[in-house]
């Protein structure tokens, strides 16, 4: 019941497009649902984290949408640039400062 | 201001052998957390500490274990290593219910 499933694992996108990546989970309990990015050789990056008393967050061209009756959230990103090149990893907790819970990660290419 | 530090940057080790890893919170962050991430893979929980007590714990053996420093810098201990131990250890500090911020991590071979 502690699982985070990610998918796509890789996703190429064109320079401009748009990146989509999607999880899903199983606790009920959980409420806060943060998306980090990860560069090789580095730690991960918070990027964007939602609750689920709101449906969508948008920051700069990184959109999180949450959907708490399906137990899904995704992570759109508007304009995809080569610099977004990175593994992207979603993950969970029951509250921001408790044990996360990660999917298995997407790695995203980004093409000129 | 200075983020999460983690020292050492890389470290080789064999089967059997004992680790220590070091980890400085951000400041004004008193929660640290330590998770491992094989390759590929996403991090995994090992535990975090608060006040200086382990707080929670994640599913790994005893081998493994922490302390935390009253200026809130914490230690990862592995003992009797195996070569399954390999990976990136990532520290990373909070406020307490707060969000948390990774450091750079170790990277453990075990040969």
């Amino acid at each position: 019941q502690q699982q985070v499933k990610q998918s796509p694992q890789s996703l190429i996108v064109q320079k401009g497009g748009i990146s989509i990546i999607n999880c899903a989970y199983e606790n009920t309990a959980f409420d806060y649902f943060p998306w980090y990015q990860q560069f090789p050789g580095k730690g991960p990056a918070l990027l964007i984290a939602i609750r689920p008393d709101v449906s969508e967050k948008k920051e700069g061209r990184f959109t999180i949408s949450f959907n708490k009756s399906a137990k899904q959230f995704s992570l759109h990103i508007m304009d995809s640039q080569p610099g977004d090149s990175a593994t992207y990893f979603c993950a969970a907790s029951r509250d921001a400062g408790n044990m996360l819970t990660f999917g298995g990660g997407t790695r995203l290419m980004v093409k000129p | 201001d200075a983020g999460v530090t983690q020292s050492p940057t890389h470290l080789i080790k064999t089967r059997g052998q004992q680790v220590t890893l070091r980890c400085s919170p951000k400041s004004g962050h008193d929660t640290v957390s330590w998770y491992q991430q094989a390759l590929g893979q996403g991090p995994q929980f090992i535990f975090q500490y608060y006040e200086e007590e382990e707080r929670q714990r994640g599913n790994f053996p005893d081998r493994f274990s922490g302390h935390q420093f009253p200026n809130y810098s914490s230690e990862l201990n592995v003992n009797a290593l195996l070569l399954g131990d390999s990976a990136l250890y990532l520290c990373a500090s909070s406020p307490a219910g707060e969000t948390q911020y990774f450091g750079p991590g170790t990277r453990l071979l075990v040969l």
